[in-house]
């Protein structure tokens, strides 16, 4: 079925390095959501994107929707230890309804 | 405003039992989805209500089953368990279901199967 594709499957980055995780669809996607979870935590939503070519910023965190609105990404700027946590961007691939497709997540571990 | 309340918090079942689990969406939320999350797969998408219907069903044998009550908490039932069913389910909330709305989700259950 349809599905959003998700990379890196993990990174270990040093606090103070940059992050970037990046997700991909074969079709045009009508928006897409980006969600954080924390190590035995929920899932917690960090923003949505739904113009061609979008750009937001939240502090350190950098979110980008393509042009042909199939991929997006998250950059996360001067890594801290409090970005520890795994990264999903989710997206509604059936029309209508709440049926949000997540991909497999990024999972970002920070050195101190 | 409460968030989404999942019960119970952690569960321990044998193969072959039955499982019921429960999710109180916020007030005011008339949609629930349900998803399950293991390592291997990531979260997968099992069911949304809304208003009592179900609207939307994921990839899942038949044994997963869920209804909605009419003060939109909605139950989720897995019967005759299997070992591979252990796993995070997680229940999420949103106003109307709608493909610009965000979700909320609850802490989740933890099942595991023995």
């Amino acid at each position: 079925g349809q599905q959003v594709m998700q990379i890196p499957q993990y990174q270990h980055v040093q606090e103070g390095e940059d992050f970037t995780t990046y997700c991909n669809s074969s079709t045009t996607l009508s928006n897409i959501q980006w969600y954080k979870q924390r190590p035995g935590g929920h899932p917690v939503f960090l923003i949505q994107l739904v113009k061609s070519g979008e750009v937001k910023k939240q502090k350190r965190l950098t979110f980008q929707f393509g042009e042909a609105k199939k991929n997006s990404s998250l950059h996360i700027t001067a890594t801290q230890t409090t970005d520890v946590g795994t990264y999903f961007c989710a997206a509604f691939m059936n029309s209508g309804y709440s049926t949000l497709t997540f991909g497999k997540g990024t999972m970002l571990l920070v050195s101190p | 405003k409460a968030g989404v309340t999942q019960t119970p918090r952690y569960l321990i079942k044998t193969r072959g039992q039955q499982v019921t689990l429960s999710c109180s969406p916020i007030s005011g939320h008339r949609s629930v989805s349900w998803y399950q999350q293991t390592p291997g797969q990531g979260l997968q998408f099992l069911f949304e209500y809304f208003s009592e219907t179900q609207r939307n069903k994921g990839n899942f044998p038949g044994r997963f089953s869920g209804r909605q009550f009419s003060n939109s908490r909605s139950e989720m039932n897995v019967s005759t368990l299997e070992l591979g069913d252990s796993a995070l389910y997680l229940c999420a909330s949103s106003l109307r279901g709608a493909s610009n709305e965000k979700l909320f989700f609850g802490s989740g259950t933890q099942l595991s199967v023995l």
